[in-house]
């Protein structure tokens, strides 16, 4: 079974700057997808980012960055020039090679807050 | 606009009835959904898998007669929490993947058992 990590259970920056989000996991596969999921006060889960075990670069959508390092089993959400409206609850997750037939594995989630 | 769609948002019901929860896709067809379960300040732990056309697969864990499942359609499943008491108070939330590494969430379900 694989388990997912998460060590912060909360996170204060200031607006504007740059704030990184720690993740590691265990697994026994060698093909896999991580996400990375926000989780508002509306609780509706909405994807940020994700990563393909396979490839080796590092995804990026906008603001947000992620560092994947397979070896250590690392999956870490860089966001930059943080925003107001990126407070939430942010919650790492993995998926087995399934082709989606498998749910995902969460962390116990960071909350984050961006302060004005 | 949301392409999961979960109802009711919340429900309040007495200790003893039954409670059912709608999951539908919207805009594609889903022969697999999942179904999480989340406390307060917690994660989301997977319940169970709803599969199209056959039986629901459980996490170890979930008590198969208390959380019933039914993938009656390629766009419905259905959370049916039976003989609910206040320990099954809790958010639900149902998932669906429109394609591989591509799933949407509905919007939850808040259940309190009084």
């Amino acid at each position: 079974a694989q388990t997912v990590t998460q060590s912060q259970p909360e996170m204060s920056v200031q607006e504007a700057e740059t704030v990184t989000l720690s993740c590691t996991y265990d697994t026994s596969e060698n093909n896999y997808y991580l996400f990375w999921y926000k989780q508002p006060p509306s609780r509706q889960m909405i994807l940020v980012i994700r990563q393909e075990a396979y490839k080796q670069q590092n995804a990026t959508e906008n603001r947000f960055s992620v560092n994947f390092q397979k070896a250590a089993k690392s999956f870490s959400l860089k966001i930059s020039d943080s925003q107001l409206g990126d407070t939430a609850m942010y919650f790492c997750a993995f998926m087995k090679p399934s082709g989606g037939a498998d749910g995902l594995t969460f962390g116990k989630g960071t909350h984050l807050i961006i302060q004005p | 606009g949301a392409v999961v769609s979960q109802h009711p948002s919340w429900v309040i019901c007495k200790s003893g009835t039954s409670v059912k929860i709608e999951c539908r896709s919207l805009d594609f067809q889903a022969t697999t959904m999942f179904w999480y379960r989340q406390f307060p300040k917690q994660s989301l732990m997977l319940m169970a898998t709803s599969n199209e056309g056959s039986k629901a697969t459980y996490e170890q864990g979930v008590e198969k007669d208390k959380f019933l499942i039914n993938h009656a359609s390629l766009t419905l499943s259905t959370l049916t929490v039976t003989s609910a008491h206040p320990e099954d108070s809790s958010f639900y939330i149902c998932s669906a993947p429109r394609r591989v590494l591509e799933a949407f969430f509905g919007q939850g379900t808040r259940l309190t058992v009084v």
